[in-house]
């Protein structure tokens, strides 16, 4: 069954470095998505991306965040210069249309110390 | 603000009970979600819906559309069932966002 796929599973990083988060989405999917979930908290919409551009952004994701499909196959998070309150758990998401479910992959928890 | 409201935040059950998750949402919708999510954190899409019912093995989602409301019903549950069960909405207005519940946690006791 296809699914979609995060690396790395972990990720502990310093305070100020940047980091990148990769996903491989369903290869047949048009619709990316990442979402994040602080511990304790509920998951939160970051950005959806379309036809190699953002579709939509969150409030949280400001200047400091940067999506990007670099090569057809991967679709990556980054975050320039870490802060502590970047510390969660972050979501991949895909689907092939608006009005299909989307799967999700397994995240990434990223820690910021 | 919270957009999607679930109910309860934690629920115990003993194995073979009937659960019964609720979900009501504050905003126009064009689907609803119900997500599981495991202890290690993995998320996995259970049901979509826009209307009516759908059933998937011992698991069953309703809506209604008027009354903002979903459901999600577990027949015969059991220690595997346990699990954060998260309602999830993507609004009608902006079609890629989803907004989340704060989720239901389930322990369902042998």
């Amino acid at each position: 069954e296809p699914e979609v796929t995060q690396t790395p599973s972990h990720q502990v990083t310093q305070m100020g470095q940047e980091v990148i988060l990769r996903c491989v989405p369903i290869s047949n999917h048009l619709y990316f998505y990442w979402y994040r979930q602080i511990l304790g908290q509920k998951v939160e919409f970051l950005v959806s991306f379309y036809n190699n551009e953002i579709s939509e952004k969150s409030e949280i994701f400001d200047d400091q965040f940067s999506v990007e499909r670099p090569d057809g196959s991967n679709f990556t998070l980054k975050i320039r210069s870490t802060k502590l309150e970047d510390s969660a758990m972050y979501f991949c998401a895909s689907r092939t249309d608006v009005n299909t479910e989307a799967f999700f992959g397994q995240g990434t928890r990223l820690t910021v110390v | 603000k919270n957009e999607v409201e679930q109910s309860p935040q934690n629920l115990t059950a003993q194995e073979g009970e009937f659960i019964t998750i609720n979900c009501s949402y504050s905003v126009g919708i064009s689907a609803l979600h119900w997500l599981q999510q495991h202890p290690g954190g993995g998320i996995v899409s259970l049901f979509m819906l826009s209307s009516g019912k759908k059933k998937h093995g011992r698991l069953i989602a309703t809506i209604n559309i008027q009354e903002k409301h979903s459901s999600l019903h577990i027949t015969a549950s059991h220690p595997r069932d346990s699990a954060v069960y998260i309602c999830a909405v993507r609004s009608a207005n902006t079609g890629n966002q989803f907004y989340f519940g704060t989720g239901t946690s389930l322990t369902v006791i042998p």
